[in-house]
């Protein structure tokens, strides 16, 4: 159980246009998912937290307007990357937070990852 | 100061090696302790949490928490080239903030 899906895996576009992304939670409701990026070598970097029905909350130094985030329901969040740039080529990785689980454990299950390249 | 600091490594050891993988973290409120997995271009999985003190064992893997010292480590016993992975420590959300904090990760190579 616990699976988190997102599509596509892999995309490349052209500069200027956009591109959307796609979180799923499998088996389970996720009230609360999560947006990372991750350059080569490095770290995951929160860039927002997405809740269902409401505005996402994003990390200082992300431009909201350029990444838009959408959480319609309780199994789908979306990530847009509006007028992409050759820098905003990296993975992006979701996680969701089981909403039955969410007063018991702090446990996000990720997907697989979506590299995104830009040119 | 960070909330979780994690030497990034990298780590590399021979097959069947002890793998000891540490964090420090400067909250002393902190009970919740998890260690994630990531494969290369993969998600990361949970591998183990733990709360409070103590050891707490899996398999090979033992996470441990010194409460007194902020200190949190995995170990990996018969290590193999399978670990070959980025590990992850992170700590739970604080100040009623929703989000995990993670550690930069230390790339571990098991070499056969």
């Amino acid at each position: 159980g616990a699976v988190v899906s997102q599509h596509p895996s892999r995309v490349i576009c052209k500069s200027g246009t956009s591109v959307k992304i796609e979180c799923r939670s499998l088996d389970f409701q996720a009230t609360t998912m999560f947006w990372y990026r991750q350059f080569p070598k490095q770290s995951l970097m929160l860039m927002a937290t997405s809740n269902e029905g409401s505005k996402a909350t994003y990390e200082q130094g992300v431009e909201k307007d350029k990444f838009l985030i959408n959480h319609a329901s309780l199994t789908l969040s979306t990530l847009t990357v509006t007028s992409a740039h050759p820098e905003d080529s990296s993975f992006y990785i979701c996680s969701a937070r089981d909403h039955n689980q969410d007063r018991v454990t702090y446990e996000q299950y990720f997907g697989p990852g979506t590299r995104l390249t830009v040119t | 100061q960070k909330e979780v600091e994690q030497d990034p490594g990298p780590l590399s050891v021979p097959e069947g090696a002890i793998v000891s993988l540490n964090c420090t973290y400067s909250n002393s409120a902190f009970q919740y302790f998890m260690w994630y997995r990531q494969y290369s271009r993969k998600g990361p999985e949970l591998l183990m949490y733990t709360y409070s003190s103590g050891n707490k064992e899996d398999g090979r893997f033992t996470a441990q928490v010194d409460k007194s010292s902020k200190y949190i480590s995995l170990f990996i016993r018969d290590s193999q080239p399978s670990d070959s992975a980025t590990y992850l420590c992170a700590i739970p959300p604080s100040g009623g903030y929703q989000k995990v904090t993670f550690g930069t990760g230390t790339k571990l190579q098991v070499i056969p």
